[in-house]
C-alpha cells in the first residue's frame, strides 16, 4: 500500500500556543488529504478536507480558524492547532488519496498524539 | 448524507473461532467500502475493501461480503488469533470524490 507519514509523533505544548503537524505522501502525489481527530476509544472524526493548491472544505462544527490547513502541494498538507487549549489534546491522524484501478483509496499517516497543559 | 452503522461494538472471541463484524450504510449509491484495523495507538491500516459490483473478496483469512439490495456489508474473520485482537472499523464511500464516513468500531479480543 500507499505509504503516509506523519510528523511529530506526539507533542506536548502549553496552552495558548501554537502546533504544526505535517503529513507527508511519500510514494505517491495526493491531490487530496483528509484530517481526522480520534479520541480515546471512539472512531475518527473528520475534521477537513483538504485539496492541493486550494482551501480546505472544513467540517460542521470544526473552527477553521483555530485548526489552520494547508495543502501546498501534492506531498506535503500540513495541520496547525492555534492557541491550542487542553480540550484539543487529542491523536490527530492525516489520511493521502490516491487512485489505484480506477477508484481511490485512503491510507493513513501513524498519527500524532497532541497533548496540552 | 451517508450514514454507517456498525455492531456490535465489543466482541471477544476464543483463538481459533470466527469474527463477524456487520456495518449497514445508508446512501444506495455508496459504491465503495473499506475495512481498516487499528491497534491501539497506531494508524489504521486497510486490511480489504470491495467494490460495490462485487459480492464478496477474500484475501487469506480474512472476507468481506456485500448485500447491495439489504445495503450491508461484513467482515469475516476466521481462524482467528490472539493478533488479529484490535479495533476494526467499516467505512463507506458515496463516489469517488467524497471523504469516507467511519463507523463507530469493532472492538475486537481473541482470547487465546
Amino acid at each position: 500500500g500507499a505509504v503516509v507519514s506523519q510528523h511529530p509523533s506526539w507533542v506536548i505544548c502549553k496552552s495558548g500556543t501554537s502546533v504544526k503537524i505535517e503529513c507527508r505522501s511519500l510514494d505517491f502525489q495526493a491531490t487530496t488529504m483528509f484530517w481526522y481527530r480520534q479520541f480515546p476509544k471512539q472512531s475518527l472524526m473528520l475534521m477537513a478536507t483538504s485539496n492541493e493548491g486550494s482551501k480546505a472544505t472544513y467540517e460542521q462544527g470544526v473552527e477553521k480558524d483555530k485548526f489552520l490547513i494547508n495543502h501546498a502541494s501534492l506531498t506535503l498538507s500540513t495541520l496547525t492547532v492555534t492557541s491550542a487549549h487542553p480540550e484539543d489534546s487529542s491523536f490527530y491522524i492525516c489520511s493521502a488519496r490516491w487512485v489505484r484501478d480506477g477508484t481511490y483509496e485512503q491510507y493513513f499517516g501513524p498519527g500524532t498524539r497532541l497533548t496540552v497543559t | 448524507g451517508e450514514n454507517v452503522e456498525q455492531h456490535p461494538s465489543t466482541l471477544s472471541v476464543q483463538e481459533g473461532d470466527s469474527a463477524v463484524i456487520k456495518c449497514t450504510y445508508s446512501d444506495s449509491a455508496s459504491n465503495y467500502f473499506p475495512w481498516y484495523k487499528q491497534e491501539l495507538g497506531k494508524r489504521p491500516q486497510l486490511i480489504i475493501d470491495i467494490r460495490s459490483n462485487v459480492g464478496e473478496k477474500k484475501d487469506q483469512r480474512i472476507a468481506v461480503t456485500l448485500n447491495k439490495t439489504a445495503k450491508h456489508f461484513s467482515l469475516h474473520i476466521t481462524e482467528t488469533q490472539p493478533e488479529d485482537s484490535a479495533v476494526y472499523f467499516c467505512a463507506a464511500r458515496f463516489s469517488g470524490n467524497t471523504p469516507l464516513v467511519f463507523g463507530k468500531g469493532t472492538r475486537l479480543s481473541v482470547i487465546a
